[in-house]
C-alpha cells in the first residue's frame, strides 16, 4: 500500500511559536487530510485538501496540497497550550474513483508546548 | 449533528469471552469503517462497509467479525481475542462517492487479559 512519511516525529516548542510539519508520499494522492488526536480520543478532522496547489486555512491552521500531489504541509501559527496533541496526515490508500477506501495515515507528529 | 458515537468507552475482556463494540452515526453517511490503533501508532484500517455491505477486509483475523445492521449502525464482534489485540478501536464514517473526509468516534479502549 501507499506509504506516508510524516515529519518531524515530535516537536518541543515554546508557547507562541509557529509550527510546521509535512507529509510526503512515494505516489500521487488525490486528497490530503490533516487530523489532530488528543490522548484517549478519536482523531478530529482539521483540514481537507482536494486540489494540487490548494492552500486552506482553519483559524490559526494553514495547510497546503503540494503541486506534485505527493506532499502536504500543515502550519500552526502562534501556538497555544491546547494545540498539544498528535497531528496526522492521511489520504485514501489508492485512487478511490469515488468509492470508500478508508484512509492511510502518516506516523504522526507529537506536538509538545512548553509554557 | 457530526457525531460518531461508540460504546463502550472502555472494555476489559478475557481471552475466552465474547463481546461486541458498537458504533452509531446519524449524518446519513453510507460508508463506515473500523480502525485499530496501538499506543503511539497511527490508526490502521480493518474493515470498510459501503451501503451496508462489507467492501474491504484488510486481512483481519476471523476473531474480529464486523456487522452492519443498517446504515446508521456498525458493530464489531469479538471472540477468543489475544492480549496483543489490546488497542483503541475507532469507528468512522464518511459520505460515499468522492469525499474521503472521515469522522471518527471517541474509540473503545479494549484490554484483553
Amino acid at each position: 500500500g501507499q506509504q506516508l512519511n510524516q515529519s518531524p516525529q515530535s516537536m518541543f516548542i515554546q508557547e507562541g511559536e509557529d509550527v510546521s510539519m509535512n507529509c510526503t508520499s512515494s505516489s500521487i494522492f488525490n486528497t490530503w487530510l490533516w487530523y489532530k488526536q488528543d490522548p484517549g480520543e478519536g482523531p478530529v478532522l482539521l483540514i481537507a485538501l482536494y486540489k494540487a496547489g490548494e492552500l486552506t486555512s482553519n483559524g490559526r491552521l494553514t495547510a497546503q496540497f503540494g503541486i506534485t500531489r505527493k506532499d502536504s504541509f500543515l502550519n500552526i501559527s502562534a501556538s497555544i497550550p491546547s494545540d498539544v496533541g498528535i497531528y496526522f496526515c492521511a489520504g485514501p490508500p489508492r485512487y478511490s474513483g469515488g468509492g470508500a477506501d478508508g484512509l492511510t495515515f502518516g506516523k504522526g507528529t507529537h506536538l509538545i508546548i512548553q509554557p | 449533528d457530526t457525531e460518531v458515537t461508540q460504546t463502550p468507552k472502555h472494555l476489559v475482556m478475557g481471552m475466552t469471552n465474547k463481546k461486541s463494540l458498537k458504533c452509531e452515526q446519524h449524518m446519513g453517511h453510507r460508508a463506515m469503517y473500523w480502525y485499530k490503533q496501538k499506543a503511539k501508532k497511527p490508526p490502521e484500517l480493518m474493515f470498510v462497509y459501503s451501503y451496508e455491505k462489507l467492501s474491504i477486509n484488510e486481512s483481519v483475523p476471523s476473531r474480529f467479525s464486523p456487522e452492519c445492521p443498517n446504515s446508521s449502525l456498525l458493530n464489531l464482534h469479538l471472540h477468543a481475542l489475544q492480549p496483543e489485540d489490546s488497542a483503541l478501536y475507532l469507528c468512522a464514517s464518511s459520505q460515499e462517492g468522492g469525499s474521503a473526509e472521515a469522522f471518527f468516534g471517541q474509540g473503545t479502549r479494549l484490554t484483553v487479559v
